[in-house]
């Protein structure tokens, strides 16, 4: 799977939207664009996935830029309990899915009160 | 909703010791996978579980580890002879379909070799 790049960490205000971008320049025509977080203590949880359209869940808003080298995770109104690790992972359809996802260090989200 | 449960919580063994994890995947689930977490580092992935038998595994998953679907409900981690360095979370996984599908992980066994 192509590589991605988040920023170690980033810190948001509770209540306050957030952007977790993700760069994926090698990104090809038959990756999608997977987000899953990992709460403390807990295993990884599902948030999103696109691939060329923007996307949008009850957890979140999935924005991807044109050329697909880069997305941006949106959470609309950061809670406490959105405090967690989120990572941005490629899945190559064409490679097949049975060889798990390729969790990077993610982006350690902060939420202040 | 439904969920991925594993058991036990936690397990604590000595080294040299075969270990069995046990997960009980969401019941239309038909791809399992098996992750681990050593203390601090990356979630990697170990294996992939289709039709009964291994669809993928990593360089981690040697000769050592092994995974079993027993019957219609579970799936094990099997470790043979453990290693200082096996201590871990271990977490379990389940989709309904391969590439874009969801996966859906368990909450997780701390595994603790002595």
């Amino acid at each position: 799977d192509a590589k991605t790049t988040q920023p170690n960490s980033m810190e948001s205000n509770e209540e306050e939207p957030v952007h977790l971008p993700c760069n994926h320049s090698t990104i090809s025509g038959t990756d999608y664009i997977h987000w899953y977080r990992q709460l403390p203590s807990q295993g990884p949880e599902y948030v999103i996935h696109g691939l060329t359209s923007n996307v949008n869940n009850r957890m979140a808003s999935l924005a991807i830029a044109e050329d697909r080298k880069s997305s941006t995770l949106i959470l609309h109104r950061a809670t406490l309990r959105d405090a967690a690790v989120y990572y941005c992972i490629l899945r190559d359809v064409i490679g097949g899915g049975a060889d798990g996802l390729t969790f990077g260090k993610g982006t350690h989200l902060i939420i202040q009160p | 909703e439904p969920e991925v449960t594993q058991t036990p919580s936690h397990q604590v063994t000595q080294m040299g010791q075969e270990v069995i994890l046990r997960c009980v995947p969401i019941s239309n689930h038909l791809y399992f996978y098996w992750y681990r977490q050593i203390l601090g580092q990356k979630v990697e992935f170990l294996v992939s579980f289709y039709n009964n038998e291994i669809s993928e595994k990593s360089e981690i998953f040697d000769d050592q580890f092994s995974v079993e679907r027993p019957d219609g409900s579970n799936f094990t981690l099997k470790i043979r002879s453990t290693k200082l360095e096996d201590s871990a979370m271990y977490f379990c996984a389940s989709s309904e379909k391969l590439y874009t599908d969801t996966q859906y992980f368990g909450p997780g066994t701390r595994l603790t070799v002595l």
